[in-house]
């Protein structure tokens, strides 16, 4: 069975530090990948997804992930962070259903 | 823009009452989920279908069941809420398939008392 494993349950960085988040999969074959934010109040949103290709992507809002099989990752990455980043991180496995992480929440310090 | 409407967003229910969460989409996708979210367990999936009439356990659905009888529609029910239901419940949809987008709702606060 498939299995998401986020280690870090919370972050603390400065604004303008770069930013990465883990994000490990039990998985036979090569899995769907996706992460999803969710800002204080709000709902869901795909940052990015892997399926192929590729093994780094490039999402929305400046996020990118990298893909590594050897290691079974998924580590999100943001080189500068801004205040509107803080919120909490999930990452996401698709075989025949989507499974979430635990998530990570990020707190940006001025 | 897709819209997953969720019914409720806060709901207090009594024990052993049966609950219905309600969850619409416009957007003509085929798959539709239930997770129940939970500070520092993430988000669970509870159910969720692949087509019409159609639905699949997922990884905790001891005492939730599911309707989808129409294809913009997906409930979940619980057949007699308990305390330790109470939690956070959001509805998503997406299109047929793995690797497409999931859309969710706002989501439903359900406190059981």
């Amino acid at each position: 069975a498939q299995s998401v494993t986020q280690p870090d349950i919370h972050i603390t960085v400065s604004e303008g530090a770069s930013l990465e988040l883990r994000c490990n999969y039990s998985y036979g074959a090569t899995p769907y990948l996706f992460w999803y934010v969710q800002s204080p109040g709000q709902g869901l949103q795909l940052l990015l997804k892997y399926f192929s290709g590729d093994t780094l992507v490039q999402g929305i809002k400046g996020f990118e992930a990298e893909f590594k099989r050897s290691q079974s990752s998924f580590n999100l990455r943001k080189p500068s962070v801004h205040w509107s980043d803080a919120a909490e991180y999930f990452c996401a496995v698709e075989d025949y259903k989507l499974s979430f992480g635990a998530g990570t929440t990020v707190t940006v310090r001025a | 823009d897709v819209k997953v409407t969720q019914s409720s967003r806060y709901l207090v229910k009594r024990t052993g009452e049966k609950v219905f969460l309600e969850c619409v989409q416009d957007m003509d996708h085929e798959n539709m989920f239930w997770y129940r979210q939970d500070p520092g367990l993430g988000l669970r999936l509870i159910y969720f279908s692949y087509d019409v009439k159609m639905k699949e356990k997922g990884d905790i659905p001891e005492g939730y069941s599911v309707s989808r009888e129409k294809k913009e529609r997906f409930s979940l029910i619980l057949e007699s809420a308990s305390t330790n239901q109470t939690s956070m419940y959001l509805c998503a949809s997406r299109t047929g398939p793995a690797n497409t987008e999931a859309f969710f709702g706002q989501g439903t606060r359900l406190t059981v008392v």
